[in-house]
């Protein structure tokens, strides 16, 4: 099946800094990524729709400016958290669907655990 | 909105035993439904979807529209049939794959 591969699977960064996140689909074309954020016990929340060459959509709730997404290529989507706080630190998980392929299928990356210190 | 509902955050099922993993949902369109898996330590993947009617690892999901519920069942569990089970609903639009999920079931096969 596609697979998809997420870098770095975990960081631990500085309150403050930045961190980015990629999100590669390695054997197929991706137009449409998704970002996902997982918190402890509770379901994966949907954070944003990456859309190759334009503007990302983001659920409501979610701040654009905190977490910028870049889709720039049909293989590679990237989420940065920008200054980065305790808060912030989460699972977050990306998915794409094959834009030649079965439309109702998305493949996942393997996550990002994310800590903030 | 749509919203997903899996009400056991844990099953444990003794293998051989049946297994069933509730999922109900809330959604004014016409629905389409998924179910996940996570093995531990791996990565989530499509188990299986409503419109495919088809029976993935000895597990089937009928989709009952009345009761809005989209449970999964196997009629006997094994050891690596444990797992988080995760209920996905698909928002309607063309082109669109935004995925709901429930807050997922951990599935515990005693041996």
């Amino acid at each position: 099946g596609a697979v998809v591969s997420q870098h770095p699977s975990r960081v631990i960064c500085k309150s403050g800094t930045s961190v980015k996140i990629e999100c590669r689909s390695l054997d197929f074309q991706a137009t449409t990524m998704f970002w996902y954020r997982q918190f402890p016990k509770q379901s994966l929340m949907l954070m944003a729709t990456s859309n190759e060459g334009s503007k990302a959509t983001y659920e409501q709730g979610v701040e654009k400016d905190k977490f910028l997404i870049n889709h720039a290529s049909l293989t590679l989507s990237t989420l940065t958290v920008t200054s980065a706080h305790p808060e912030d630190s989460s699972f977050y998980i990306c998915s794409a669907r094959d834009s030649a392929g079965n439309m109702a299928e998305a493949f996942f990356g393997q996550g990002t655990r994310l800590t903030v210190v | 909105a749509q919203r997903v509902t899996q009400p056991e955050k844990l099953l444990s099922v003794f293998k051989g035993a049946p297994v069933e993993l509730k999922c109900n949902y809330s959604y004014s369109g016409s629905p389409e439904l998924f179910w996940y898996v996570q093995y531990s330590r791996q990565r989530l993947q499509l188990l299986l979807r409503h419109i495919s009617r088809e029976s993935i690892k000895g597990f089937t999901a009928d989709l009952n529209k009345g009761e809005t519920s989209f449970h999964l069942k196997k009629p006997f569990a094994q050891e690596e049939d444990s797992a988080m089970y995760y209920c996905a609903l698909k928002s309607a639009g063309a082109g669109s794959y935004q995925l709901t999920f429930g807050k997922g079931t951990k599935l515990s096969v005693i041996p």
